[in-house]
């Protein structure tokens, strides 16, 4: 159980066109996903809290015109970078939160997301 | 200071050695702990999960927490090739949302 599907594993695309990434709960409703941005040899970096039915918390530094989530239902959040640029190139890492177990602080990843910029 | 210190390595042992990664953090509110592990271009994988102090034991893995000293350790008994990656600790507040991260060990297991 507590699987996180993520889609697609790695995107190609031109600088300045917008690129969805989707994360989906398999077998557990979250009401809170998290999205992650990780650079080479690096720890993640919380971008983003995603709630479904309200507006997403954004961490300090992170664009949220930039990086627009949509948490649309208990199973479903998706993060979509607008006018992609090169310095966007990163692997892009969703996790979710079983409603279940919300108390112990526990989340499941998603396999990531490679997106580069040309 | 960073709230959570994980020593980043890069860590290479032999095949069947054991192998113990730590984590030490600065707030004394957390009360849950976890280990990740994560190859290469994948997403973390929940591997250990603790709550307050004391031990856990899965298999080869054995999970210790000492909340007195701020102190976590993941060991791996009999280590394989297949255990090579890297394992980032991470921890939370009862109730709160977020998870906080240690940056991550690099280990390599060598046949």
């Amino acid at each position: 159980g507590a699987v996180v599907s993520q889609h697609p594993s790695w995107v190609i695309c031109k600088s300045g066109t917008s690129v969805k990434i989707e994360c989906r709960s398999l077998d557990f409703q979250a009401t809170t996903m998290f999205w992650y941005r990780q650079f080479p040899k690096q720890s993640l970096m919380l971008m983003a809290t995603s709630n479904e039915g309200s507006k997403a918390t954004y961490e300090q530094g992170v664009e949220k015109d930039k990086f627009l989530i949509n948490h649309a239902s208990l199973t479903l959040s998706t993060l979509t970078v607008t006018s992609a640029h090169p310095e966007d190139s990163s692997f892009y890492i969703c996790s979710a939160r079983d409603d279940a177990r919300a108390f112990t602080g526990e989340l499941f990843f998603g396999e990531g997301s490679r997106l580069t910029v040309l | 200071q960073k709230e959570v210190e994980q020593d980043p390595g890069p860590l290479s042992v032999p095949e069947g050695a054991i192998v113990s990664l730590n984590c030490t953090y600065s707030n004394s509110a957390f009360q849950y702990f976890m280990w990740y592990r994560q190859y290469s271009r994948k997403g973390p994988e929940l591997l250990m999960y603790t709550y307050s102090s004391g031990n856990k034991e899965d298999g080869r893995f054995t999970a210790q927490v000492d909340k007195s000293s701020k102190y976590i350790s993941l060991f791996i008994r009999d280590s394989q090739p297949s255990d090579s990656a890297t394992y980032l600790c991470a921890m939370s507040v009862q109730g709160a949302q977020k998870l906080v991260f240690g940056q991550g060990t690099r280990l390599t297991i060598n046949p």
